[in-house]
């Protein structure tokens, strides 16, 4: 069965210093993966998404980044992180050109 | 794009009583519809989809209706129970174009009294 890790659980970072999320999969070839972030309260907003290893489409501008180095691994990175980049990060997959997507338990990253 | 609408914002029942929410979605083109529950500190769980070719599915205490025509949707939960307070999404997308993301509503914490 396929299943989906996302690390670290918790994060307080500084402002102003790096970040790096990691997110795999298992169990499954050529999934498509996504970045969501989730303000307190509200809903799932699109980040990123990725069709396959090194393809990465973004949804928003902003102070993030992401890559796929390899087909099961989806990384969202900053160089400098903003007190705005808090929030619930949340990682999925879905199976190419279908649903549904399955979540990750998700990262909450606090900046101080 | 895609704009998707969830109502209501909270939800208190009684244990054993239904719970109903409804979701509006603006592109008729859509065409996937999928219900996920979630859990305080938890990532969104998969409950129940459905597709355009269907009105209406259901599994267990839990059910989907979906009316194209006025584009809504809406989750039905019979006999609900205690451990089905979470924070409920519902979601949108167009199958088979180049967009493969979800577009979700705002999110309906139900809340079940015992």
């Amino acid at each position: 069965s396929q299943t989906i890790h996302q690390w670290p659980a918790t994060l307080v970072q500084p402002v102003g210093s790096p970040l790096s999320l990691e997110c795999t999969v298992e169990g499954t070839s050529n999934p498509n993966l996504y970045w969501y972030r989730q303000a307190a309260g509200r809903g799932l907003q699109l980040l990123f998404y990725s069709v396959g290893i090194g393809q990465i489409s973004s949804e928003v501008p902003q102070n993030l980044s992401a890559s796929r180095p390899q087909d099961r691994q989806f990384i969202l990175s900053s160089k400098k992180l903003l007190l705005s980049d808090s929030g619930f990060y949340l990682c999925a997959w879905g199976d190419t050109g279908n649903q549904p997507q399955h979540f990750g338990d998700g990262t909450r990253l606090s900046i101080l | 794009g895609e704009n998707v609408e969830q109502h209501p914002s909270t939800l208190s029942v009684q244990e054993g009583d239904s719970a109903v929410i409804k979701c509006t979605y603006s592109d008729s083109a859509s065409n996937y519809f999928p219900w996920y529950k979630q859990e305080l500190g938890k990532g969104p769980q998969l409950i129940i989809d459905i597709r355009s070719n269907v009105g209406e599915k259901k599994d267990q205490r839990i059910a989907v209706t979906l009316n194209k025509t006025a584009k809504h949707f809406s989750l039905h939960i019979t006999e609900t129970q205690p451990e089905d307070s979470a924070v409920y999404f519902c979601a949108a997308l167009t199958l088979d174009t180049g967009r493969r993301a979800l577009t979700f509503g705002s999110g309906t914490r139900l809340q079940v009294q015992p």
